[in-house]
């Protein structure tokens, strides 16, 4: 069964510095990794999606990257701002979307 | 924004009675899943639609029911809710089954008590 972690569970970081967020998955049999974003109250809203043959999504200061062998992916901010804040979660998608595992979030506050 | 909603946004019931939400879109997308988020456990999926009248469980189906009589409707029934139901439910959309992307709605917080 595929299991998906996200640590920290929360980080609070200075506007205006860089930062990263780490994903790591148990089965490395995926067809791609996704990254969404959730502010509070809301849905999610996806950030990238790299899939199993890329090494890494780049969408403005946003740069993703996926290690399959290692069972890692990791989100890279550049130059946070505070409308950065927010839950930052990763999933990892094997065979259609009735296969997709979760992790549990990254809570990122950037401090003005 | 791509066009989901869901109601109710939120709903406080009792436990034992059936409660019934709903997800609508416009996208026309084929798709149509439910999860559950709760704390500690990330998003779970409970059902998915792969059309009208197709539908399959997902990883924590049991106590819940789904229907999609129309493209654009999904709806997901707790026969007779328990606490352990207390959640927030998002539904999501998508045009192929994957790689692609999913759009979620708003969600509904439910409260069984």
């Amino acid at each position: 069964k595929q299991e998906v972690t996200q640590i920290p569970a929360a980080l609070s970081v200075p506007e205006g510095e860089n930062l990263v967020l780490n994903c790591s998955f148990t089965d490395s049999a995926i067809y791609n990794l996704q990254w969404f974003r959730q502010d509070p109250g809301k849905g999610l809203t996806s950030l990238l999606l790299i899939q199993s043959s890329q090494r890494e999504q780049t969408s403005g200061r946003l740069n993703a990257s996926l290690d399959k062998s290692s069972g890692r992916s990791t989100l890279y901010i550049a130059a946070s701002q505070p409308g950065d804040s927010a839950t930052y979660l990763c999933a990892a998608i094997s065979g259609g979307y009735q296969k997709v595992t979760f992790g549990t979030g990254t809570k990122l506050q950037v401090i003005p | 924004d791509a066009g989901i909603t869901q109601s109710p946004r939120h709903k406080v019931t009792e436990t034992g009675t059936p409660v019934t939400l709903r997800c609508h879109q416009t996208e026309n997308h084929r798709y149509m899943y439910w999860y559950r988020q709760d704390p500690g456990h990330g998003l779970r999926l409970i059902h998915y639609s792969y059309g009208v009248k197709d539908t399959d469980k997902g990883e924590v189906s049991d106590g819940y029911s789904v229907s999609r009589s129309k493209t654009e409707d999904f709806l997901l029934t707790l026969e007779s809710a328990t606490s352990s139901q207390t959640s927030v439910y998002f539904c999501a959309i998508s045009e192929t089954s994957g790689p692609d992307t999913q759009y979620f709605g708003p969600g509904t917080r439910l409260t069984v008590l």
